[in-house]
């Protein structure tokens, strides 16, 4: 069974620190997706990583995929009260679909 | 507005009475799936559809049906809910299996 596993799962801080959200796995993944989630939506995809090493940046959010494809890394610099909410990573497998991790629920405090 | 919606968004029932979750998009899209969420599990996903009259399980379709007699349409059924069947229950939709995919609102269900 394909894990992939976030942590951490929960991460309280305070407006303008910076933070870093894990996902990892002991899979091989041909592409890896992060999406935001706020309560009462259904998740929003922010970013698909396909190539090992693969860094892609969306304003004050870094996204980085690991070199053997195996994990990747969310990073936000200067969090803002407008980062809060469920970020959820998904990992590509060889018939389409996607192995979600549990998620990491943040909160940035004004 | 390009959209996924569901219907309802929230219900309470009783175990064993039938019901239906609506989902329909507005996008042309051939891919939809039907995902639940539960705390500490992420999402999973229980059917999905490639095109119309296509439909395969997904890693947890026991106690669901679906069917695919529209494009636009994927409606999930529970034809004898229990108490572990309740979840937030997502539909989605995407052109392709690699392209972006599209999820409705939420459908919050408890069985009782």
């Amino acid at each position: 069974t394909q894990l992939l596993e976030q942590s951490p799962q929960f991460l309280s801080i305070q407006e303008g620190e910076n933070l870093t959200v894990y996902c990892n796995s002991s899979s091989v993944f041909s592409s890896l997706q992060w999406y935001r989630q706020e309560p009462g939506e259904g998740p929003v995809l922010l970013v698909t990583v396909v190539t090992g090493g693969e860094v892609k940046k969306l304003k004050r959010l870094t996204f980085q995929f690991g070199d053997a494809r195996k994990d990747s890394s969310l990073h936000i610099t200067a969090a803002q009260p407008g980062d809060t909410g469920l970020y959820l990573c998904a990992g590509g497998v060889s018939n389409y679909q996607l192995i979600w991790g549990a998620g990491t629920k943040l909160i940035i405090k004004p | 507005e390009a959209q996924v919606t569901q219907n309802p968004r929230y219900l309470i029932t009783v175990t064993g009475k039938k019901l239906t979750v609506t989902c329909s998009q507005n996008m042309n899209h051939e891919y939809m799936s039907w995902y639940r969420q539960d705390p500490g599990l992420g999402l999973r996903q229980i059917y999905y559809s490639m095109n119309v009259e296509v439909t395969d399980k997904g890693d947890v379709p026991e106690g669901y049906k679906v069917s695919r007699k529209e494009k636009r349409n994927f409606p999930l059924i529970l034809e004898s809910p229990s108490p572990n069947q309740t979840s937030l229950y997502f539909c989605a939709s995407q052109r392709g299996p690699t392209d972006t995919q599209y999820f409705g609102p939420g459908t919050r269900l408890t069985v009782l």
